[in-house]
């Protein structure tokens, strides 16, 4: 089965930014989505198709893919930014085609 | 705009069957390309996926929890509901549904925590 594997922490400082990173055995061919999560909410969608954002989203979260790494980049990094944010794929490498997730990234604002 | 609720048992015992439904508006599961999935979360840990209904019926599920879950639609009732057998205290969590576009989820569910036990 398909292994997203992001870091467990990124810290940066307001105004400064942030690049949470998700790597896969050739990611760069798939299509990788974004998720930020707020403590006691739901998931919200930030990226999709490695660089695309969902209306509402701010143009300071931007999305990156090539090779074996896919990298969420938050700009100018908010206090409101802090919170857990998880890659997503589609493998449609195996018998089945499924949905993958990344273990998740908890960003933290200093 | 598209909403999605999900609804429940709070507690289950161990071995029991977890049924779950998950109620949406917005949007409707005979449209083309439309699918609700399934996302479950355990306290202070990472998202898993679970269960994924298509339009057309067409299903896909979790390979480690494969044997384990069936997921349905009822098109006229706007809802999706799973079922997951043989529960266990690991599977406490919360519980998401989300509606899926393309190959993401852009609309989710608020959450219902699933607690197993006895």
């Amino acid at each position: 089965s398909y292994v997203l594997t992001q870091p467990p922490s990124v810290s940066v400082a307001p105004g400064q930014t942030a690049r949470i990173t998700c790597g896969g055995n050739n990611i760069g061919s798939k299509s990788v989505h974004w998720y930020q999560q707020k403590p006691g909410q739901a998931p919200v969608l930030v990226v999709y198709d490695d660089s695309d954002r969902p209306s509402g989203i701010p143009e300071r979260f931007s999305g990156s893919n090539s090779g074996n790494t896919a990298t969420l980049t938050i700009s100018r990094v908010e206090a409101g930014d802090e919170a857990d944010y998880y890659c997503q794929v589609w493998d449609s490498g195996s018998d089945h085609p499924h949905v993958v997730f990344g273990g998740g990234t908890k960003l933290t604002v200093l | 705009q598209i909403t999605l609720k999900e609804s429940g048992p709070t507690l289950v015992k161990p071995t029991q069957t977890l049924t779950l439904t998950c109620t949406f508006s917005g949007f409707s599961l005979s449209t083309s390309g439309v699918g609700v999935g399934w996302i479950r979360q355990p306290p202070g840990k990472a998202l898993e996926w679970l269960a994924l209904i298509y339009w057309d019926d067409d299903k896909r599920y979790s390979p480690s929890l494969k044997s384990r879950l069936t997921i349905t639609k009822d098109t006229s009732k706007n809802q999706v509901v799973l079922t997951m057998t043989n529960m266990d205290p690991v599977d406490t969590a919360t519980y998401y549904c989300a509606h899926m576009a393309a190959f993401y989820f852009d609309s989710w569910g608020q959450g219902t925590l699933v607690t197993v036990s006895s």
